[in-house]
């Protein structure tokens, strides 16, 4: 009965490969994000979704694309991957409406490393 | 988005309380306090949020002076599992989406 879960939990891949991380959350909220935890554990929002439209894009390099199907998932695709991809990745979402505010559930994390 | 300081760790024993203070100086009248508490290779996890006095859940306690400059989570009677990295965050209402904002946090670290 997780929450929030994030696959794989860690993805160790080559520099200039692509690859994706899968977000999915059973809790009905409407939206959804990433994060990047980086190695000295600076946590920094990427993007966010709601309904599956697009709200919230930080600077983020064009290589990363976030894929929404539907409001219970946000995958993450990584293309050409670099060095300094290398990070901690984390889903969250939260609900809409009246709730409590800032309250995001956060999955495990994905640990990508990039050599 | 008002920008917040804490410190960097602070040591604490099984059974104290522990106060972590944050400032953020720049508050708006809008501003909501929250708390997140993050454990080694989890994701950040939801303690508290405030907006003015004090509130209070089975978890800890959150004072918020009337100026709300700064704030102070208590954890009362910590244990070796409450040791972990704890940011706070100040950020707007929203209906919507929430973007958050994590500084540095400050690394507990609780000892037998």
């Amino acid at each position: 009965d997780t929450a929030v879960s994030q696959t794989p939990k860690y993805l160790v891949t080559q520099m200039g490969n692509d690859k994706s991380i899968k977000c999915e959350q059973n809790l009905g909220h409407d939206t959804m994000y990433w994060y990047k935890q980086d190695s000295k554990k600076f946590l920094k929002i990427m993007f966010s979704y709601n309904n599956k439209e697009l709200i919230i894009n930080e600077t983020v390099p064009n290589r990363f694309s976030p894929k929404s199907p539907d409001k219970a998932h946000l995958n993450l695709h990584i293309n050409s991957l670099e060095l300094g991809d290398s990070a901690v990745y984390f889903c969250a979402s939260s609900p809409q409406g009246n709730y409590i505010q800032h309250e995001q559930y956060f999955g495990p994390g994905t640990r990508l490393t990039v050599t | 988005l008002a920008k917040t300081t804490q410190p960097i760790s602070m040591d604490s024993y099984e059974g104290q309380e522990v106060n972590i203070t944050c400032s953020h100086n720049n508050i708006a009248t809008n501003d909501y306090i929250t708390w997140y508490q993050q454990f080694p290779s989890q994701g950040p996890r939801f303690i508290i949020q405030g907006y003015k006095t004090k509130v209070t859940n089975e978890v800890a306690s959150l004072f918020i002076p009337a100026d709300r400059k700064s704030s102070t989570l208590s954890l009362p009677r910590v244990s070796l599992s409450d040791t972990a990295v704890y940011y706070c965050l100040v950020g707007p209402m929203n209906t919507g989406f929430q973007k958050l904002v994590f500084g540095t946090g400050t690394r507990l670290l609780v000892s037998p």
